[in-house]
């Protein structure tokens, strides 16, 4: 089976940078993802990591150790907008996806 | 294309009665998945087709739960004799093939009073 572990809420302001952290125990994965979710709306995707290392996509950056088992996603100027529950996923065969609980960030001014 | 559509989006039903849902993909995405999220949690996998094909599903989807995906395209989810604890948001996802992402529905918001 598959464990994967977030935080269960986390705060920042408005302009700030803050890194939600997930770490995991499996078997085996293909690979991990991050989505954002918005209160009473689908997941939207916002990165996908295969090889260990540092993923940048504009203010949205997700990092991978597959040794130390343990993944983050980071988000630089941060807006309010930015609320909402944040997913770390594994996927394996048939590219089913296992979530963890989602990470729920409050940023404030 | 429009993405991901799911009907209906709200649905509130007594104790005992069937609820069918439908997802339509993506077209073209010959993947469909589909999930179930409860309050404060991440959604959880129940099943998924290939075009037609219902290759794997869930130890969650007992037997009151069956899906189907006639033609390769839109699918239902079918729960017979709802219970309460059947109360979640149902979520679709289809993929094509050749791509990692899922892109989700926005879900069907099941109520069971």
């Amino acid at each position: 089976g598959q464990n994967i572990d977030q935080p269960t809420e986390m705060t920042a302001t408005e302009g700030a940078i803050v890194q939600i952290n997930c770490t995991y125990q499996t078997s085996g994965f293909n690979g991990l993802f991050w989505y954002q979710q918005h209160a009473g709306e689908a997941p939207t995707f916002l990165s996908y990591n295969v090889l260990d290392g540092l993923e940048e996509k504009g203010r949205f950056s997700s990092f991978l150790s597959r040794s130390k088992g343990y993944s983050y996603l980071l988000l630089k100027e941060l807006q309010m907008k930015d609320s909402a529950s944040y997913l770390c996923a594994l996927t394996g065969g048939g590219n089913k996806l296992t979530f963890g609980t989602g990470t729920q960030l409050k940023v404030e001014l | 294309d429009t993405g991901v559509s799911q009907n209906p989006r709200h649905k509130i039903t007594k104790r005992g009665q069937n609820v069918t849902f439908r997802c339509d993909p993506i077209s073209e995405h010959n993947r469909l998945y589909w999930y179930r999220q409860t309050l404060g949690q991440g959604p959880e996998f129940l099943t998924y087709f290939q075009n037609e094909a219902q290759l794997e599903k869930s130890r969650l989807l007992s037997d009151r739960f069956s899906a189907e995906r006639p033609k390769g395209s839109f699918s239902t989810l079918e729960i017979q004799r709802t219970e309460q604890g059947d109360s979640a948001m149902y979520l679709c996802a289809s993929q094509d093939w050749t791509s990692y992402e899922q892109y989700f529905g926005p879900g069907t918001r099941l109520t069971v009073t």
